[in-house]
Parts: structure tokens; sequence; C-alpha cells
């Protein structure tokens, strides 16, 4: 079945700092979804990838889908304490819309 | 972005009870909802695809029988869990497809369910 592989599976990192986290796949996706949940909390979407070689940003946030459709990148910039926690990274089936998640990237600040 | 919300947020029952959770899509259609089972400290695992006006399909290995889905309206879906178990204690998660021009999925807040 779909896999995702996301790394790193946790960091921990002074405020300021820039992160960066990727996902790896298997399978084909026609969309790369990043996404951030704060513990008991569901998901929320910070960037949704489209197009192949597709760059967006959103804030302190940028993403990147590959240009094979396999894989994507998530860049924090300048780090600050609201960033903790867990970023998944989905990707979208081509038919059935749904969505396969990557294991997650723990993410701790150190202010 | 499009807003999801879950009721109730959190549930504690005895064993063998059923529990019902609703998710609804607040300001947009879903004809496509989602359920997802998070254990902790893992990923969202795909429970089931919840369609409205007919059957919900299962992910390989989801008692059908055991996690009822119904999605009556194009606004609701409600998952239940019948005859509880402690092993059934975990974060349910709804999603909701919104298929305006980003077809995009968007998340409920969680329920926890605690099963004594």
């Amino acid at each position: 079945g779909q896999q995702l592989n996301q790394s790193p599976q946790s960091m921990f990192i002074q405020e300021g700092e820039d992160v960066s986290m990727n996902c790896t796949s298997s399978s084909i996706f026609n969309t790369w979804l990043w996404y951030k949940q704060d513990p008991g909390e569901g998901p929320v979407l910070l960037i949704a990838l489209y197009k192949a070689g597709e760059l967006t940003s959103n804030g302190r946030l940028t993403a990147q889908f590959g240009i094979t459709r396999k894989d994507s990148f998530l860049n924090i910039s300048a780090s600050i304490p609201s960033d903790v926690g867990i970023y998944f990274c989905a990707g979208q089936d081509l038919s059935s819309y749904k969505l396969i998640f990557g294991s997650g990237t723990r993410l701790l600040v150190r202010p | 972005g499009a807003v999801v919300s879950q009721h109730p947020s959190r549930v504690i029952c005895k064993s063998g009870t059923s529990v019902k959770i609703e998710c609804r899509s607040l300001d947009f259609q879903a004809t496509t909802m989602f359920w997802y089972r998070q254990f902790p400290k893992q990923s969202l695992m795909l429970m089931a695809t919840s369609n409205e006006g007919s059957k919900a399909t299962y992910e390989q290995g989801v008692e059908k029988d055991k996690f009822l889905i119904n999605h009556a309206s194009l606004t609701l879906s409600t998952l239940t869990v019948t005859s509880a178990h402690p092993e059934d204690s975990s974060f349910y998660i709804c999603s909701a497809r919104d298929q305006t021009s980003t077809d995009t999925q968007y998340f409920g807040p969680g329920t926890r369910l605690t099963v004594l």
C-alpha cells in the first residue's frame, strides 16, 4: 500500500532558527498537504500544493511539491515558541481523495 | 479556511455502551467526509469514507458493524462506536472535503473517547 516517509521524527531547536522537514512517497500524489496538530486538537491545514514543482509560501512557512510528485518539503523560517507541535505531510490519492499521512515531525522550540 | 465541528469533544463511557460522534461542516457542503483514528504519539489512520446518501466505505481491518457511519445530509456525518470496549479508547477525528476550487479537506477538532 501507499506509504509516506516523513523525516525527521523530531526536532528540538533554538528560537529564531530555521527548520526543514520532508516527506517522500513510493506513489505519485496529485496534491500534497502540510498540517500542524497541537495536543488534543485536530490537524490544521498550513499549505496545500497542487502542481508538481510548485513552491508556495504562507507567512514564515514555505513548501514545495516535488517535480516527480513523490516528495515535498516544508520550511519554517525564524521559528518562534508557538511553532511547537506536530507537523504532518499528507498525500491525496488521485481517485479516492483519501489522505495518506506521514508519521509526523514533532517540533520543540527552546525560547 | 472552512470550519468543521465535532461533538462531543470528549466522552467517557462504560464498556458495552454505544457512543455517537457527530461531524459537521459549518460553512460548506460536503458530499464526502472521512473518519480517522489516532493513538497517542501516532499518525492519523483512516478508518472509513463517509458518502452522503450512500453507504460508507471502510478501510481494510476496520469493522463496519463496530463503527457505524451515517451521512444523512450534506453537512453532517455521524460515527457510532457500538458496544465499546477499552481498546476502542482513542482520539477520533473527522474531515470534510470542500469540493470548491481548492478541493481541500478540513479537519474537525477531534473527539477523545475513553471507555472504562
